[in-house]
Formats: structure tokens, C-alpha cells, sequence
């Protein structure tokens, strides 16, 4: 069965510059929700997209943004990166269509130096 | 604020003995909790789930168990296999958001070691 794709595995950036992750959700999901793990922490939510549209927002800095696009796949821009935002980031997704279980990627190693 | 707590770090059983994994949440609003299994460099997997009208759930060798007035849930594994080794979290879904959102809370993970 196919599953979450994130792209790249792996990422290392510079401080101050910027990094793009990309999520395909599982065909047919139409919401994704991106999530956070730092170093021996739980997933942190990010925030979330429903037919492309924002639906949820959590601890995510202002330096980051995201969006969903008509194919539901999402992208997770970061700016100015700092030593802290280096972490796990995975994607996720769901079919809104009353199942509450969300399915997620292999995620992306961010290190940031 | 930890909503959602996993108070053991680590778990270590026997092969082919019961392994009882504990979550203990706050938020009397999560009406929705899943288990993930999670291996090194990889993204975590579903496991089961449980609804909060329901007490228990069973899916093969997981079962969970909702206590709602103790606001505790439990996962439990048998046989306990080695492959089994990995960390699992606890997650819920506050249900005051209805399904605008869906946002899951995680426990901080408990890492099982299942010894042959």
C-alpha cells in the first residue's frame, strides 16, 4: 500500500539559511499535518491543511511557513534557520472521511550548523 | 504542560510474556487515543486506537484498555515478540475541535525491549 512520502531524508543547512521539506500524502488523504521531534521529545504539532486550506495552527515560529497544494501535497518552508530547529519533521496525513487515524512519513533530519 | 504522559522511559520483557505499556492524559476533552510504534529513522506507525465511548479495543496481540475515570489507557502486547523492540507513543485527539482539526498530543514515548 502506498504510504506518506518526505523528501529529502535528510537535510543540512547553514544558520540563517532557509531549507524547503516537501510531503506527498497517501493517495486520496486530504488532510496533512506536519509534526516536530526534537532530540529524545515527543512529536510537537506544527500545524495542518484541509483541501489546501490552513485548518490548524500550533507552535510553529513565524520564520516557518507551509502550504497545501491542488495535488495535496505540502510544503514546509523554513527561514532564517537557527541551531534549534534542527529535529525530526514528519508529515502526516488522514482522509477526513471519519477515520481519526493519521498515517505518517519515514520524516526529514533536519541539521542545522 | 504535558497532556499526555508516558511515566516509564523504558520497558524491558521477556519473549513470549505480556508487555503493559501505561499513558495517563489530563484533558478530559481527548475523546480519541491511538498507539504509534516508532523504530529509529523511521516515521511512527499506527497501531491500534480506542474511542473514548469504548473501554477496550483488541486487534490481534494489541489490546487497549481506556479507563476514563482514571484518565489512563494502557496498551497491551501478547506474545511479546522481539520484533516488537521499539518506542511507543501514546497520542489523543481533543475532541473540542471537532474534525476541523484532529490535532494529535503526544506522550514523550516508552522504548521497549522485548529479550529473546
Amino acid at each position: 500500500a502506498a504510504g506518506v512520502i518526505q523528501s529529502p531524508r535528510h537535510l543540512i543547512k547553514e544558520k540563517r539559511e532557509t531549507a524547503t521539506l516537501k510531503c506527498y500524502p497517501i493517495p486520496r488523504h486530504d488532510t496533512v499535518y506536519w509534526y516536530q521531534q526534537g532530540p529524545g521529545q515527543d512529536p510537537q504539532f506544527l500545524i495542518s491543511f484541509y483541501e489546501k486550506m490552513q485548518s490548524d495552527k500550533g507552535s510553529i515560529p513565524d520564520r516557518f511557513s507551509a502550504q497545501q497544494f491542488s495535488d495535496y501535497h505540502s510544503e514546509l518552508n523554513m527561514s532564517s534557520l537557527e541551531l534549534g530547529d534542527s529535529a525530526l519533521y514528519f508529515c502526516a496525513s488522514r482522509t477526513r472521511q471519519g477515520y481519526n487515524e493519521q498515517f505518517f512519513g519515514p520524516g526529514t533530519r533536519l541539521t542545522v550548523l | 504542560d504535558q497532556q499526555v504522559k508516558q511515566n516509564s522511559p523504558s520497558l524491558s520483557v521477556q519473549e513470549g510474556r505480556i508487555s503493559i505499556l501505561n499513558c495517563d492524559y489530563t484533558n478530559s476533552m481527548f475523546d480519541y487515543f491511538l498507539w504509534y510504534k516508532k523504530y529509529p529513522a523511521e516515521g511512527p506507525t499506527f497501531l491500534i486506537s480506542i474511542s473514548s465511548i469504548k473501554d477496550k479495543n483488541e486487534d490481534g496481540r494489541f489490546t487497549v484498555f481506556l479507563n476514563k475515570s482514571a484518565k489512563h489507557l494502557s496498551l497491551h502486547i501478547v506474545p511479546s515478540q522481539p520484533g516488537d523492540s521499539a518506542v511507543y507513543f501514546c497520542a489523543a485527539k481533543d475532541g473540542n475541535y471537532g474534525g476541523a482539526t484532529n490535532k494529535l498530543i503526544f506522550g514523550t514515548g516508552t522504548l521497549l525491549a522485548v529479550q529473546p
